[in-house]
């Protein structure tokens, strides 16, 4: 139970193109999404918190027009990287907290196998 | 403000060794602890979590954590490392309740010699 997929798994797109990068929790319903970049040897770093059927939450430093966030449902994240550009290339993941666990749960959340962006 | 610092950056141990990867947190209360495994090019796996009760957490793979309050720590140990468990490790963590995120330490890579 718990997993987390991401589609896809690898795409490389020329610049000024745009990009979707879609994360689905495949056995439970995820209130809560979470959008990381993560740079060559460096940690997670948050984008935004996504939540179902209301807007995105950015973290500081993030562009919200540049990175579309939608949580249409509670199986469905979409992360779209819009106009991209070369500094835009990162390994992107998302996570999902299981709704069902209620709020008082241990805040785990499940992770994708990541999205590694290119742009040429 | 919620921190996690992992002094260690890249640790370099032999099969069959003992292992111990420091965490340290700051948070004003009682967190919630997880530590995360990432292999090259995926996404992070779930070694173990704390959230109250017994300080020493029991994981998958063969690794413990031990809370430490007093230090602040979340220490990662394994008594025997196989080669497989060549990875980077992640200490994250996260405040109680709401849809709180987690802040995660930069990773420690561990490489294990045969």
């Amino acid at each position: 139970g718990a997993v987390v997929s991401q589609h896809p798994s690898r795409v490389i797109c020329k610049s000024g193109t745009s990009v979707k990068i879609e994360c689905r929790s495949l056995d439970f319903q995820a209130t809560t999404m979470f959008w990381y970049r993560q740079f060559p040897k460096q940690s997670l770093m948050l984008m935004a918190t996504s939540n179902e059927g209301s807007k995105a939450t950015y973290e500081q430093g993030v562009e919200k027009d540049k990175f579309l966030i939608n949580h249409a449902s509670l199986t469905l994240s979409t992360l779209t990287v819009t106009s991209a550009h070369p500094e835009d290339s990162s390994f992107y993941i998302c996570s999902a907290r299981d709704g069902g666990r209620g709020l008082s749960a241990y805040n785990e959340q499940f992770f994708g196998p990541g999205t590694r962006l290119t742009v040429l | 403000a919620q921190s996690v610092t992992q002094p260690d950056i890249h640790i370099t141990v032999s099969e069959g060794a003992s292992l111990e990867l420091r965490c340290n947190y700051s948070y004003g209360a009682t967190p919630y602890l997880f530590w995360y495994v990432q292999s090259p090019g995926q996404g992070l796996q779930l070694l173990l979590k704390y959230f109250s009760g017994d300080t020493l957490v029991q994981g998958i793979k063969g690794f413990e954590a031990e809370f430490k309050r007093s230090q602040s720590s979340f220490n990662l140990r394994k008594p025997s490392v196989h080669w497989s468990d060549a990875a980077e490790y992640f200490c994250a963590v996260g405040a109680p309740g709401g849809y709180n995120k987690l802040i995660f330490g930069a990773g420690t890579r561990l490489a294990v010699h045969p």
